[in-house]
């Protein structure tokens, strides 16, 4: 089992569409999450970060925590174009708050 | 103002060849990464070190070596270079925990012939 899990993609949204990411992860000791994006032939950029329970929002993402499930989920609302990207879950290893575990990324198309 | 450089940006190479990558971070960061991301972009950690102190080594060859001359400098050395080392290879930085934000550099295309 890998330690962050995500879909390959690609995931095709409409342009004003909502588009939902997620991402499950096997250390339960885990603390913090982010969602980086990367565009083709990029560095990885950060998206957001989440370390409680529930739900974060910054202007159309909002990020969702879901511990007990070991489930991370990334929402981008009214998806633009520009969007499309790989999007690339990490996560904390619980034995390591400098370890960041990556997952292979989802990768996004927004269609115009 | 680039925050996170590296150089070169692409390395073209024999088989056999030893090369480095520099890395160099104007943030004032403590500590310092390198990352591997293979053809499926799988980004994969392979060292880290915060204030010239290793604190992360992976399981990657012993032909893999990192040098951190100060905190704002990381570089990697590999010797003798295989075909399973191509690859795209970023550094990056943060403040002083992965709980904070990592800044990667462009990263470098590394192909070894």
């Amino acid at each position: 089992q890998k330690e962050v899990e995500q879909n390959s993609g690609p995931l095709s949204v409409p342009e004003g569409a909502i588009a939902s990411l997620n991402c499950t992860y096997s250390d339960r000791g885990s603390q913090s999450f982010f969602w980086y994006r990367q565009y083709s032939g990029k560095s990885p950029e950060l998206i957001m970060f989440i370390y409680s329970n529930g739900d974060k929002e910054d202007g159309r993402f909002t990020a969702q925590l879901n511990k007990a499930s070991q489930y991370v989920s990334l929402l981008i609302r009214d998806s633009q174009p520009s969007d499309s990207a790989t999007y690339l879950c990490a996560v904390t290893r619980g034995d390591s708050s400098y370890k960041l575990i990556f997952g292979s990324g989802t990768r996004l198309l927004v269609r115009p | 103002d680039t925050a996170v450089s590296q150089t070169p940006k692409y390395l073209v190479t024999q088989m056999g060849n030893d090369k480095s990558i520099k890395c160099e971070q104007n943030l004032g960061h403590d500590t310092m990464y390198w990352y591997k991301q293979d053809s499926k972009k799988f980004l994969k950690i392979m060292f880290s070190y915060n204030n010239k102190e290793l604190i992360i080594n992976e399981t990657v060859p012993n032909r893999f070596s990192p040098k951190s001359p100060d905190k704002a400098h990381l570089n990697l050395h590999i010797n003798s270079l295989e075909l399973g080392d191509s690859a795209v290879y970023f550094c990056a930085s943060s403040q002083a925990r992965a709980v904070d934000e990592q800044f990667f550099g462009p990263g470098t295309r590394l192909t070894v012939l």
